[in-house]
């Protein structure tokens, strides 16, 4: 069964930290691997990745993929309250277009 | 430029009842999908349309179905309503078919919620 694992699946940390969100995933004809961050509503894209070990990075998020190991990670630096989210990672496969998300991991930056 | 619209944004039916939502791609978007986002989860992958034909369709039962009009906007329709079916459905847009190196655009969705 194809199936993508987000952890942890909450976060709560103090402004100017560093976090991590992991995502692993096990599907059938992977393409690519993506990760959305979810305020209120629309999920709105952060990444794409669909090569191994190449970090991409925009302002203090960064994320980077190892197709090898079959995971991902997303990370955020100096934290700010607006960070404040749910962070949702998806792997595509190939069949259908078809994209499974993983459950999300809700990330809580107090002041 | 608009993005992605989605009507209604709220909507309670009861169960057995029959919806319909309604989604906008953005202009020049060929590709619509359609999510499911139960709270507390991810959105899972309902359809796929383009170029008003169906190119993807996700583990959900025939009371599900979509369609796609010649301007590119989408309607999901739920027949026989189940109190399961409360959720978020969220319709995204992409220029083309191959989802391989483009991002899918998210609406605000439809809450639907089911008495």
């Amino acid at each position: 069964e194809d199936k993508v694992v987000q952890s942890p699946l909450s976060l709560v940390v103090h402004e100017g930290d560093t976090v991590t969100l992991n995502c692993s995933y096990e599907v059938t004809n992977f393409r690519s691997l993506l990760w959305y961050k979810q305020e209120k509503k629309a999920p709105t894209f952060l990444f794409m990745l669909t090569s191994s070990g190449i970090e991409k990075k925009s302002g203090r998020l960064s994320s980077i993929l190892d197709k090898k190991e079959l995971f991902s990670i997303l990370n955020i630096t100096a934290t700010q309250t607006g960070d404040s989210a749910i962070y949702l990672c998806a792997a595509r496969v190939v069949a259908g277009n078809q994209f499974y998300f993983g459950t999300g991991t809700s990330l809580t930056v107090i002041p | 430029d608009a993005g992605v619209t989605q009507s209604p944004t709220h909507l309670i039916k009861t169960r057995g009842q029959q919806v319909t939502l309604r989604c906008s791609p953005i202009s020049g978007h060929k590709s619509v999908s359609w999510y499911q986002q139960v709270l507390g989860q991810g959105p899972q992958f309902i359809f796929q349309y383009y170029e008003k034909e169906e190119r993807g369709r996700g583990n959900f039962p025939d009371r599900f179905s979509a369609r796609q009009f010649p301007n590119y906007s989408s309607e999901l329709n739920v027949n026989a309503l189940l109190l399961g079916d409360s959720a978020l459905y969220l319709c995204a847009s992409s220029l083309f078919l191959d989802l391989s190196n483009q991002p899918q655009h998210f609406g605000d969705g439809t809450r639907l919620s089911i008495l």
